[in-house]
């Protein structure tokens, strides 16, 4: 069974600080993986994903890697702004598991001014 | 271009209850999949639905239930309510049941047992 992790759980920071948020997953039989922003009692934005064949996508202030042999993927923000602070979420499609997300408990994430 | 709607925003019920929760998928979509979000955590994976059948289904029992219209709009069914089922309800939709097809989320519906 696939499960997901995200460390840490919370993350505060100043403004203006780059930061690294970590995902890990048991089975690296990975479709693809995603990483999604979620703010207070809102839906899933869709950030970056990242294919299985891929080492890292970047959007912006954003770059996230993948090492599926590792099971292991990072989100990078550069230069944190306080409109950053939201709960970050990645989540796999397993190979051959069809069409559903499996996702990681979340980081929340606090950008202090 | 209309987005992924659901209804209602917020609601609540007491321990026993049945209660549906509605998605309309994003203009061009065919399939919705539910997901249960509990404080704290992550989605969990109900079930998928595609030409009015479900396609997938995660780890949840019975109490549990989904029906998919023939405008692709869905409903999620739960009955005998408990405790536990208190949690934030998404609704996602996508062009068809492949993994490259990307799932887009609604902004949830905020379901709370007393």
């Amino acid at each position: 069974k696939q499960e997901v992790t995200q460390i840490p759980a919370a993350l505060s920071v100043p403004e203006g600080e780059n930061l690294v948020l970590n995902c890990s997953f048991t089975d690296s039989a990975i479709y693809n993986l995603q990483w999604f922003r979620q703010d207070p009692g809102k839906g899933l934005t869709s950030l970056l994903l990242i294919q299985s064949s891929q080492r890292e996508q970047t959007s912006g202030r954003l770059n996230a890697s993948l090492d599926k042999s590792s099971g292991r993927s990072t989100l990078y923000i550069a230069a944190s702004q306080p409109g950053d602070s939201a709960t970050y979420l990645c989540a796999v499609k397993i190979t051959g598991g069809g069409n559903k997300l499996t996702f990681g408990t979340g980081t929340q994430l606090k950008v202090e001014l | 271009d209309a987005g992924v709607t659901q209804s209602p925003t917020h609601l609540i019920k007491t321990r026993g209850q049945q209660v549906t929760l509605r998605c309309s998928p994003k203009s061009g979509h065919d399939t919705v999949s539910w997901y249960q979000q509990a404080l704290g955590q992550g989605p969990q994976f109900i079930f998928q639905y595609y030409e009015e059948e479900e396609r997938q289904r995660g780890n949840f029992p019975d109490r549990f239930s989904g029906h998919q219209f023939p405008n692709y709009s869905s409903e999620l069914n739960v009955n005998a309510l408990l405790l536990g089922d208190s949690a934030l309800y998404l609704c996602a939709s996508s062009l068809g049941t492949e993994p490259y097809n990307p799932q887009h989320f609604g902004d949830g519906t905020r379901l709370s047992i007393l």
